[in-house]
């Protein structure tokens, strides 16, 4: 069982919006930054956001990440069939002395 | 550029004890902020990260296999190394390194560099 809880699946057609949760407590995403991944089958997971809300260089602008409290989200708009992946968001728990991930959304483009 | 590449054994039988490599290029284990990582993902299942060493030598482990795990640097040799104790089937997975920088002076935070991963299959 993850410390961090996310959605197990999220769809949606080419175009649309989609936003991905990631629910945590006060030891983690309430004191600390939220990192999301994507994770491609047979390849590396790659950092999409860092810092709550902020892109890596190559990231494209249609990724943005949002934190609230010990709650955060990730949206991806204008959704493109090469999106289809698992997201999965981290953070650092201050209790566990640890990182912590969500168990990943698998996101699928209809 | 900074690269990273994981190297062991593919095959270990249950009961032995695992010894991952990470070597990597483009950064220093000795400049502030700097750590490596280690994670892993079983087939189907979630990410997951097992250990953390930093620039000075601090060290992390999952709560869940602090017993079982070691994570070591060599500095002038730019690698750094899990080892694993009693390896069972469900530590069948694909194993992976990644660079961390964790100061507010770093373009970016949090896990941007990875190795490509290798996959382990624990079988008698």
């Amino acid at each position: 069982q993850s410390v961090l809880s996310q959605p197990p699946s999220a769809s949606g057609t080419p175009g649309q919006r989609v936003t991905i949760s990631c629910s945590g407590s006060n030891s983690n995403i309430g004191r600390d930054y939220v990192f999301w991944y994507q994770k491609l089958p047979g390849t590396a997971p790659k950092l999409l956001i860092h810092r709550n809300n902020q892109r890596p260089s190559g990231v494209p602008d249609r990724f943005s990440g949002s934190k609230s409290g010990t709650s955060a989200s990730l949206a991806i708009s204008g959704l493109r069939s090469e999106d289809e992946a698992d997201y999965y968001c981290s953070a650092w728990d201050d209790r566990l002395s640890a990182v912590v991930f969500g168990g990943g959304t698998k996101l699928t483009v209809l | 550029q900074i690269t990273l590449k994981e190297s062991g054994p593919t095959l270990v039988k249950p009961t032995e004890t695992l010894m991952l490599t990470c070597t990597f290029s483009g950064f220093s284990l000795s400049t502030t902020a700097v750590g490596v990582g280690w994670f892993r993902q079983p087939p189907g299942k979630a990410l997951e990260w097992l250990a953390l060493i930093y620039w000075n030598g601090d060290k992390r482990y999952s709560p869940s296999l602090k017993s079982r795990l070691s994570i070591t640097k060599d500095t002038s040799k730019n690698q750094v190394v899990l080892t694993m104790t009693n390896m069972d089937p469900v530590d069948t997975a694909t194993y992976y390194c990644a660079h961390d920088c964790s100061s507010p002076s770093c373009s970016e935070q949090g896990f941007a560099y990875w190795g490509q991963g290798t996959l382990i299959t624990v079988s008698s």
